[in-house]
């Protein structure tokens, strides 16, 4: 069966420190990968999203950028954060197009 | 474009009371529609889909939803609440496979519903 591993489950990091978030798929071949951001109030917003291995599309204009170095790994990064950075970061796959996504445990990021 | 609205953002109900949380949609084609369950710091949960066919789906722990494509609806019930299905709830939508352009299943999700369930 198919399995997504995200961490770390809690960050806390100072402003202008760098981040990477790492996510893993399991039991799939060339899945569609998701970074999700749920602010406070506001719902589920796609960061990136990536079809393959490199390539990778930005939903919105941010502090925030992916990779997808290997085929079921899709790392979220930052150089410097900002406090408004602050988040729960949720990573999802699918396979096929239109197909629901299946999302990981979350990182609750906090930017102090 | 697409988007989703979620009808209150806080529904409380009594323990064995009907569940209603609404979910109306905004879209160019008849989308394929989602809705999750999110329980605290955790990530979410699918409990149905609809896509083709049967416009009334059912799902996981008794919940069901049905399409009204007249009424852009895709509301969540339950007939009988029960204390663990308080969460947070999301109404997604995505568009059809045929939608063209680059969809690769991506989600739009309504701003959530937060379920507190009575004793």
């Amino acid at each position: 069966s198919q399995t997504i591993h995200q961490w770390p489950a809690t960050l806390v990091q100072p402003v202008g420190s760098p981040l990477s978030l790492e996510c893993t798929v399991e039991g799939t071949s060339n899945p569609n990968l998701y970074w999700y951001r749920q602010a406070a109030g506001r719902g589920l917003q796609l960061l990136f999203y990536s079809v393959g291995i490199g390539q990778i599309s930005s939903e919105v204009p941010q502090n925030l950028s992916a990779s997808r170095p290997q085929d079921r790994q899709f790392i979220l990064s930052s150089k410097k954060l900002l406090l408004s950075d602050s988040g729960f970061y949720l990573c999802a796959w699918s396979v096929g197009i239109n197909t629901e996504a299946f999302f990981g445990q979350g990182t609750r990021l906090t930017v102090v | 474009a697409q988007s989703v609205t979620q009808l209150g953002s806080h529904v409380s109900v009594s323990e064995g009371a009907l569940v209603l949380l609404r979910c109306n949609y905004s879209s160019s084609v008849p989308p394929y529609l989602f809705w999750y369950v999110q329980y605290p710091n955790q990530g979410l949960q699918l409990l149905l889909k609809y896509t083709t066919g049967a416009t009334l789906v059912k799902g996981i722990n008794g919940f069901e939803a049905e399409f009204k494509k007249s009424e852009t609806s895709f509301h969540l019930t339950k007939p009988s609440a029960h204390m663990s299905d308080a969460a947070e709830y999301f109404c997604a939508v995505s568009p059809p496979w045929n939608a063209g352009g680059t969809s690769y299943g991506k989600l739009t999700f309504g701003q959530g519903t937060i379920l507190t369930v009575h004793p």
